[in-house]
């Protein structure tokens, strides 16, 4: 299958600072791609979708000011998280569809996001 | 409330038994379902999705699903555990036609037994 690629895939920061998380679709373009937030024991929360070349879909409740998404091209999206607390603190996932609005979803590794 | 909804938060089973993990989804429209499984710090694989047509769909690593609308369930199955199957289980659906909508359950946790 597909393969998407997230980077970092461990980070540590300090409260404050701001983290880019990369999604990469290797061998494939995606016009859509998805992020969403894991908590422990918890499942995936969709947090925006991300649009190549234009704004990002926000889910109710996720600020977009302190999840700044950008897609940028067909195989690249990125997620910073600005002035990182705690809080913030999760399991990142991104996804990106393959071919049309029945293609398949394809999830990237992970990136855990630590802050301290 | 649409919900996508895994009554089994954690389901132990036998290596070598049947296993059955339940997915009941409340929306307007029948959905795309899939269900997917996650090993521990790792991302995501998907194990089989329903469009259309046939309602029971066969997946990778001998699991199938069936599709009954009924019921507004998509309940995942394997004939026989292996070991390696333990991890966690997320069934998700999807609204391809609708900014491509996508939401997961919360999830079933699956320990086999040697």
């Amino acid at each position: 299958g597909a393969v998407v690629s997230q980077h970092p895939s461990r980070v540590i920061c300090k409260s404050g600072t701001s983290v880019k998380i990369e999604c990469r679709s290797l061998d494939f373009q995606a016009t859509t791609m998805f992020w969403y937030r894991q908590f422990p024991k918890k499942s995936l929360m969709l947090m925006a979708t991300s649009n190549e070349g234009s704004k990002a879909t926000y889910e109710q409740g996720v600020e977009k000011d302190k999840f700044l998404i950008n897609h940028a091209s067909l195989t690249l999206s990125t997620l910073t998280v600005t002035s990182a607390h705690p809080e913030d603190s999760s399991f990142y996932i991104c996804s990106a569809q393959s071919g049309g609005n029945t293609g398949e979803l394809f999830f990237g590794e992970g990136s855990r996001l630590t802050v301290l | 409330a649409q919900s996508v909804t895994q009554p089994d938060i954690h389901i132990t089973v036998s290596e070598g038994a049947s296993l059955e993990l339940r997915c009941n989804y409340s929306y307007g429209a029948t959905p795309y379902l899939f269900w997917y499984v996650q090993s521990p710090g790792q991302g995501l694989q998907l194990l089989l999705k329903y469009f259309s047509g046939d309602t029971l769909v066969q997946g990778i690593k001998g699991f199938e699903a069936e599709f009954k609308r009924s019921q507004s369930s998509f309940n995942l199955r394997k004939p026989s555990v292996h070991w390696s199957d333990a991890a966690e289980y997320f069934c998700a659906v999807g609204f391809m036609n609708t900014g491509n909508q996508f939401y997961f359950g919360t999830g079933t946790s699956l320990t086999v037994i040697p």
